[in-house]
């Protein structure tokens, strides 16, 4: 199993521009999640799915959004990046019952 | 869910256990206490979870107090790979996914 993928890496907007950031899992976890993690900060979480078509907000939604139309993918879209944006996302997936989460390994964003 | 205190900084020697504090007072009776790591720039990731007895992995092991209200990750044997913040988080096991991740304990393993 590849775990939990996430894509990019590293990326650099411009402030206004939108873009989306990708997240994958092969485990057939039901429950999905997105955090930020800004510098010296723990990990906030923006949205989280508990199965496909189902969605809700975290402590963090504003300017994100979020869909799950599969049980593979949950990907994160930034509607109009701002500078505040700037940040280390992570995705991560849990099985139903378990204890124990997945995290990716994070996606790098600069907002300019 | 209940706040967790945790210690910023601890340093181990390699070799020694590290014994890493956490303080959860206000816990309720369904919440379990959960550990996670997060080495440098990297993802979380899952130590072990406890409900009211002491729990062990292969990676550490959990001691919870009595009273559940504080407990302590002993990693027997630290190596300089386990340096990296540890952060300890109380939470209901229902449905959703939220894990709230406070400052954590940075733990620095000296060779």
């Amino acid at each position: 199993n590849a775990g939990v993928t996430q894509t990019p890496k590293f990326q650099v907007l411009k402030t206004g521009q939108s873009m989306t950031l990708q997240c994958a899992q092969d485990m057939n976890h039901e429950y999905m999640s997105w955090y930020r993690q800004d510098p010296g900060m723990g990990l906030r979480l923006i949205h989280y799915s508990v199965g496909a078509g189902i969605t809700d907000q975290g402590e963090v939604p504003n300017g994100y959004n979020v869909s799950r139309s599969t049980t593979e993918d949950f990907p994160l879209r930034l509607l109009s990046a701002a500078p505040s944006q700037t940040s280390v996302y992570f995705c991560a997936s849990r099985e139903t019952g378990a204890h124990e989460q997945y995290f990716g390994p994070g996606t790098r964003l600069t907002v300019t | 869910d209940a706040k967790t205190t945790q210690p910023p900084s601890m340093d181990c020697a390699e070799g020694r256990a590290a014994n890493l504090p956490c303080n959860h007072s206000t816990i309720s009776g369904n919440e379990y206490v959960y550990w996670y790591r997060q080495i440098h720039s990297q993802g979380p990731q899952y130590i072990i979870h406890g409900l009211k007895n002491n729990e062990t992995n292969e990676m550490a092991s959990l001691i919870i107090t009595e009273d559940r209200k504080s407990s302590t990750l002993i990693l027997p044997h630290a190596t300089l790979r386990d340096t990296a913040v540890y952060y300890c988080i109380v939470r209901e096991d229902n449905a959703g996914n939220m894990l709230t991740f406070g400052g954590g304990t940075r733990l620095m393993v000296k060779p």
